[in-house]
């Protein structure tokens, strides 16, 4: 089946610093990528949807100056959060697709973001 | 846009019972539904997925069935092991056969089910 990886599984960082997120599909050309936040015990929230070699399309509410989403490749999608705060720690999730999966979506592993 | 709603939130059952645990939408046009097992500090796995010109579908222990005219769909999980212990989304989306659409997936909150052996 489809393997989407993340790295790194989690991360600790200080307030104030950014940290970058890598999400790659190992097996197939993801031409759609989504970014999604979860908190303990919540429901995934889509963040922001991106499209290989496109700008990233962000949901209501997420800030796209502090949430930095590039898809330049067709295995690789970054998120970046800069100056992170404590508000910003939470598990971050991508997902995939490719044209030629009719509606498949899959998933990473997560990101556990914890800011100190 | 889209809602799902999805019910229970929490599921208990002995081990090798049925489990079932049921969603229902708002978007008409929604044509996928997809379910999700979520372990603990992991990401969502696609279990199994159906499609609005199906009505049911089975894989192994698993199937799901598809009621487009009220809008609800519900994942069926026979002979429950405790390996199934996790959380459970359920997801829609409207997709079009011809490659576009966002394919943006709209989840529900989640159940969690635990299985007691």
């Amino acid at each position: 089946g489809a393997v989407v990886s993340q790295h790194p599984s989690w991360v600790i960082c200080k307030s104030g610093t950014s940290v970058k997120i890598e999400c790659r599909s190992l097996d197939f050309q993801a031409t759609t990528m989504f970014w999604y936040r979860q908190f303990p015990k919540q429901s995934l929230m889509l963040m922001a949807t991106s499209n290989e070699g496109s700008k990233a399309t962000y949901e209501q509410g997420v800030e796209k100056d502090k949430f930095l989403i590039n898809h330049a490749s067709l295995t690789l999608s970054t998120l970046t959060v800069t100056s992170a705060h404590p508000e910003d720690s939470s598990f971050y999730i991508c997902s995939a697709r490719w044209a030629g999966m009719r509606n498949e979506q899959y998933f990473g592993p997560g990101t556990r973001l914890t800011v100190t | 846009g889209e809602n799902v709603e999805q019910h229970p939130s929490t599921l208990s059952v002995q081990e090798g019972d049925s489990a079932v645990i049921k969603c229902t939408y708002s978007d008409s046009a929604s044509n996928y539904f997809p379910w999700y097992k979520q372990e603990l500090g992991k990401g969502p796995q696609l279990i199994i997925d159906i499609r609005s010109n199906v009505g049911e579908k089975k894989d192994q222990r698993i199937a799901v069935t598809l009621n487009k005219t009220a809008k609800h769909f519900s994942l069926h999980i026979t002979e429950t092991q405790p390996e199934d212990s996790a959380v459970y989304f359920c997801a829609a989306t409207r997709a079009s056969y011809s490659g576009a659409g966002s394919y943006q997936l709209t989840f529900g909150k989640g159940t969690k089910l635990s299985v007691i052996p």
